[in-house]
């Protein structure tokens, strides 16, 4: 079955850019979707289909996808952005269609 | 706005059933595939299952596969799941979210505790 990889944790400090990582064989010919927990709080979604926002979602938030890797970008990192990050992509190709990265924990310094 | 809200997780003894429920509102339920996701505590997210918009079609995960049933009642806006045969590796709080390919909505969570 499909496997995503991240990294446990990322720490940057306020104001600066913080990049979390998910890699997958091929990656870059799926779609990837990413979710920001906060502690005792359900996943909010932040980035869909690489690269779009939700509504309501800052533009701090960005991400990318090419090759094995996809990012997610957060600009101007703030102590509220301290949280869980999940990268997820729906596998065709297998009876399992929903996969999840292990997660990201974003510490802001 | 989207609304999801489950229910009837507790504390259930390894071999028991239980039937969580989700209550759906704010949208078009029929229009939406829905899933069941899971963490155990301390843990990452665990996707558990899928139902299509209409019911036609269910998917699981190998972990629950022969032992949990998803369903949906779109008159009633409502996503079950049916879980049978429970272990304590299925302790975990229990979301439904709203979506098919990525998860646009989630609901709040029920914790079910499998221990005897």
């Amino acid at each position: 079955s499909y496997v995503l990889t991240q990294p446990p944790s990322v720490s940057v400090a306020p104001g600066q850019t913080a990049r979390i990582t998910c890699g997958g064989n091929n990656i870059g010919s799926k779609s990837v979707h990413w979710y920001q927990q906060k502690p005792g709080q359900a996943p909010v979604l932040v980035v869909y289909d690489d690269s779009d926002r939700p509504s309501g979602i800052p533009e701090r938030f960005s991400g990318s996808n090419s090759g094995s890797t996809a990012t997610l970008t957060i600009s101007r990192v703030e102590a509220g952005d301290e949280a869980d990050y999940y990268c997820q992509v729906w596998d065709s190709t297998s009876d399992h269609h929903v996969v999840f990265g292990g997660g990201t924990k974003l510490t802001v310094l | 706005q989207v609304q999801l809200v489950e229910s009837g997780g507790g504390v259930v003894q390894p071999g028991g059933s239980l039937r969580l429920s989700c209550a759906a509102s704010g949208f078009t339920f029929s229009g939406y595939g829905m899933h069941w996701v899971r963490q155990a505590p301390g843990k990452g997210l665990e996707w558990v299952a899928f139902v299509r918009s209409d019911g036609s079609s269910r998917c699981y995960a190998d972990s629950v596969k022969g032992r949990f049933t998803i369903s949906r009642d779109n008159s009633k806006y409502t996503l079950y799941l049916q879980m049978n045969s429970l272990r304590t590796e299925d302790t975990a709080v229990y979301y439904c979210a709203k979506g098919m390919y990525y998860f646009d909505s989630w609901g709040q969570g029920t914790l079910v505790t499998v221990s005897s």
